[in-house]
């Protein structure tokens, strides 16, 4: 079945620009979890949709960051007046509940580079 | 300290060989525990999850030590398609994974 999707899958944009970038999770799944990963780092968790819950937004690093799910499914991580240090891969998963136990399937991931 | 922590390699083994990860972990109160395998410039998939009482895929072998807070990979038979980076990840609850930074295993023919 179809798996994780993630588009644009490359993104560059200039220093002070808004970016949107879309994460489409597998069927069924009701967790949606969005890291990313810098470098030469370790996947860093931004932000997680459970269901019809409050998500946790524990992880965006500043107020620039925002993310919403729409209708339980879609969901779409902004980040507005783009920096140098947001260049990452930004990675979106999904589970088919919030349990820890269960396996997360990630996406292929967005490229941005802020130039 | 880092919540989870990994020597980064990379490990350059010869095929056939046998190689083992270690992994720390911080929170004692982490539930549950996995290694991902992430090949170059791809997404992390999942590669076996960890339990308490040790477990085995094939060539690979997990073992987790709760008293100690490390988790072990071990990889018997080493083939070229294993070169991945290999990454240790822990759960404290509901929401968010933690991963290490990854250790990066090369197979040379």
């Amino acid at each position: 079945g179809a798996g994780v999707s993630q588009s644009p899958s490359n993104k560059v944009t200039e220093k002070g620009k808004d970016v949107e970038l879309r994460c489409d999770p597998i069927s069924g799944h009701t967790a949606l979890y969005w890291y990313r990963q810098s470098l030469g780092q370790g996947l860093e968790f931004l932000i997680y949709f459970q269901g019809n819950s409050a998500p946790d937004k524990s992880g965006l690093p500043s107020d620039r960051f925002s993310a919403e799910r729409t209708g339980g499914s879609v969901s779409t991580l902004t980040i507005q007046r783009t920096q140098q240090e947001d260049s990452a891969v930004y990675l979106c998963a999904s589970s088919p509940s919030g349990k820890s136990g269960n396996e997360q399937f990630f996406g292929p991931g967005t490229r941005l580079t802020v130039l | 300290r880092k919540e989870v922590e990994q020597d980064p390699g990379p490990f350059n083994v010869p095929e056939g060989a046998t190689v083992a990860f270690n992994c720390t972990y911080s929170n004692s109160a982490s539930q549950s525990f996995f290694w991902y395998r992430q090949d170059c410039r791809k997404e992390p998939k999942l590669l076996m999850s960890v339990y308490s009482s040790g477990n085995e895929d094939g060539r690979f072998t997990a073992q987790l030590n709760r008293a100690s807070q490390y988790i072990s990979l071990l990889i018997r038979d080493s083939k070229l398609s294993d070169s991945a980076t290999y990454l240790c990840v822990v759960s404290s609850g509901y929401s968010t994974l933690t991963f290490g930074k990854g250790t990066m295993l090369l197979v040379s023919p």
